[in-house]
């Protein structure tokens, strides 16, 4: 199975940082490399897919890069509702298989 | 509109069964997959496994040997069944059409006695 593991676990920003969310995995899974963001007490959210396809009606100052092995997931601009826990999630080869999570506050 | 909603007990007892059922409304089940993901009290996801739209299915290696995951396309309803179920099964359990980003609100199942 392929190991997807993210960093950092904990992220704690300012309000307009830019700030950068890393994904790895264990093996080349190409593009096929989707962004999740979760609230407390809610389900999942797409934000990027194909490692970095916006996902419609996802703001702008998300994105997403890499391909192969390391991806990174970007907010340019952090926002008070952006506060979440982020998974990647690789959809290349089954079973799908998603990161351990980072888990962003604001500061 | 899309919807999916997971139904099924809150309380199974350890080494019992556990089953769920996800019925889903404004697409066809022949069409397209369902997965389901588990995600324990405070932890991450976990995808289980996901029934195709020819009706073929994939698992989750560390749980293939316990999970079955069925449908009934007349009922758009798709099955999910566990079996040898342990506390660290507790768990919300969510259904997703995971190709159009649709999920259930999830189902809370806790494993105890």
């Amino acid at each position: 199975d392929i190991q997807m593991t993210q960093s950092p676990s904990f992220l704690s920003a300012s309000v307009g940082d830019r700030v950068t969310l890393s994904c790895k995995a264990s093996q080349n899974i190409n593009k096929y490399l989707a962004w999740y963001q979760q609230k407390l007490g809610e389900a999942p959210k797409l934000l990027i897919y194909n490692a970095n396809s916006l996902q419609t009606g996802i703001p702008s100052r998300f994105s997403g890069s890499g391909s192969g092995t390391d991806f990174t997931l970007t907010i340019s601009s952090l926002q008070p509702e952006d506060v979440a826990t982020y998974f990647c999630l690789q959809h290349n080869s089954w079973p799908l298989t998603f990161g351990s999570g980072t888990k962003l506050e604001i500061k | 509109q899309v919807q999916l909603k997971e139904s099924g007990p809150g309380l199974v007892q350890p080494s019992q069964t556990l089953s769920l059922t996800c019925t889903v409304s404004g697409f066809s089940l022949t069409s397209y997959d369902v997965h389901w993901v588990r995600q324990p009290p405070g932890k991450g996801l976990e995808w289980m496994g996901g029934i195709w739209g020819d009706g073929s299915t994939a698992y989750n290696s560390a749980l293939k040997s316990r999970l079955s995951i069925s449908r009934d396309t007349s009922k758009s309803q798709v099955f999910l069944k566990m079996n040898s179920l342990q506390t660290e099964d507790t768990a919300i359990y969510f259904c997703t059409f995971l190709e159009r980003d649709y999920w259930g609100q999830g189902v809370m199942v806790t494993v105890s006695s």
